[in-house]
């Protein structure tokens, strides 16, 4: 099954207002990710945080981390149109040479 | 503009053709990865690549062959394809091999399958 899981699956939420996203994983891990993907382009990653590390704040991105209910989020501030894209978390399990992506959250900004 | 090209963007082929993606890195990193990107599902790490030696095969298809000839360029050589094998192809690279880099990835090709 897969590692991280986002939640909700999709988000619409009017302009200027904040958006949470939230992911679960399964298995420990070193440290968790945020990637945001426009329609019809790659991955563009947004933000690592570390298992020791419970909060990362980058410009309007806020991420929290709770390794005790192996779970993570990701709150966009202020949303804007240009933030209307697909948010995936991407755990880096201990012990594995890899990332695992989880299925992402579609988030529609509505002006 | 994310230092990584993919080519062709988008890409149509009869089930016998033959035709490879192309992938190149202008970031000076070690590690690269094809992954597989459908509907509905998460994405698919498909191959891994340090110093150009494969470090792993997701248990991919034999129909799907990758190539590294250095650390900047990555291909994926497809034939015999099947119509699931619609989908986005996306490579990334990474400054080292692992899940402790973030990872940096082209815009992808869109394969379909005809």
């Amino acid at each position: 099954s897969q590692q991280g899981e986002e939640d909700p699956q999709a988000l619409s939420i009017q302009e200027g207002e904040n958006a949470t996203m939230n992911c679960s994983y399964k298995t420990s891990i070193n440290n968790l990710q945020w990637y945001r993907q426009n329609s019809g382009r790659g991955l563009v990653h947004l933000i690592l945080i570390r298992s020791n590390e419970r909060e990362k704040h980058s410009g309007r991105l806020r991420v929290t981390l709770d390794t005790s209910k192996k779970s993570s989020s990701l709150l966009i501030t202020a949303s804007r149109a240009a933030d209307t894209a697909s948010y995936f978390c991407a755990t880096g399990p201990q012990g594995a040479q890899k990332l695992v992506f989880g299925q992402g959250t579609r988030l529609t900004i509505n002006p | 503009e994310t230092g990584v090209t993919q080519t062709p963007r988008h890409l149509v082929m009869g089930m016998t053709n033959k035709k490879s993606l192309k992938c190149e890195q202008h970031l000076g990193h070690n590690a690269m990865y094809w992954y597989k990107q459908s509907a509905k599902k998460p994405l698919e790490l498909m191959f891994v690549y340090n110093f150009k030696e494969q470090t792993e095969n997701n248990s991919v298809p034999s129909r799907f062959s990758p190539e590294c000839p250095n650390s900047s360029h990555l291909f994926l050589h497809l034939h015999t394809l099947q119509p699931e094998d619609s989908a986005l192809y996306l490579c990334a690279s990474s400054q080292d091999v692992g899940g402790w880099w973030p990872q940096h990835f082209g815009d992808g090709t869109r394969l379909s399958i005809l």
